[in-house]
């Protein structure tokens, strides 16, 4: 099982919406609407920003929404923020593998 | 509020075996809500699912890892724990107990994380 495709990284304005992809097979994105984003700052843990495609945790702010069609996941940040410059990772669930991730997006705030 | 705390050694030979603990706050680790479970993280890379395990003792384990994962729960203690042998080199990362959270299929509690290094 390999890990999700994500582009290296993604920038835009403050203001603006930036729009990250994950890229997976039948087998694991495609296949279940199982599949969640995280937000990372340097040397922190994760953070849990979606789940089950579009679902966003208490206090995730809600210029973060998520979708998926066919094999391919996407996170949207819309009105960027100076705080949103983190990197992101996605990560389905893909049966009996049974949870791979994707190769991680850094966000950069112009 | 669910709390995790890693532990383990810093350090390790190669081709030894390296044992790490999370504590649990907060929750019972009898609790059916979640699977019990570790991700780590090369220094500079991406997350990479370690493996799992569920209050009744199933345990689900990332295929390329499989042969030398083992992770274990102990109710009494309230913690769960991996042990990974014959490290090499390539073992080197944070290891993060993260349970995963049955009905949102998310990792959505996560510890602090501990280096691993392996280094002769």
């Amino acid at each position: 099982q390999s890990a999700l495709t994500q582009p290296r990284s993604v920038s835009g304005s403050p203001g603006q919406s930036v729009t990250i992809s994950c890229t997976g097979t039948s087998s694991d994105v495609g296949g279940y609407n199982h599949v969640s984003w995280y937000q990372q700052y340097p040397g922190k843990a994760p953070k849990l920003m979606i789940y089950n495609v579009s679902k966003r945790p208490s206090g995730v702010p809600d210029r973060f929404s998520g979708s998926k069609s066919g094999n391919t996941a996407s996170l949207t940040i819309s009105g960027l923020q100076a705080e949103d410059e983190a990197d992101y990772y996605c990560c389905s669930y893909a049966g009996t593998y049974p949870y791979v991730f994707g190769t991680g997006t850094k966000v950069t705030v112009l | 509020q669910l709390q995790l705390q890693e532990s383990g050694p810093g350090l390790v030979k190669p081709s030894e075996t390296v044992s790490l603990t999370c504590t649990v706050s907060s929750v019972s680790i009898s609790s059916s809500s979640y699977y019990w479970g570790w991700i780590r993280q090369p220094p500079g890379k991406g997350l990479e699912y370690v493996g799992s395990i569920y209050y009744s003792g199933s345990t689900y384990y990332n295929p390329s890892l499989k042969i030398r994962v083992t992770i274990s729960i102990d109710t009494s203690k309230n913690q769960f724990s991996l042990k990974l042998s014959s490290v090499t080199a390539a073992d080197t990362a944070v290891y993060y107990c993260a349970p995963l959270t049955a009905s949102l299929a998310a990792f959505d509690y996560w510890g602090q994380g501990t280096l691993v290094t392996v280094s002769s």
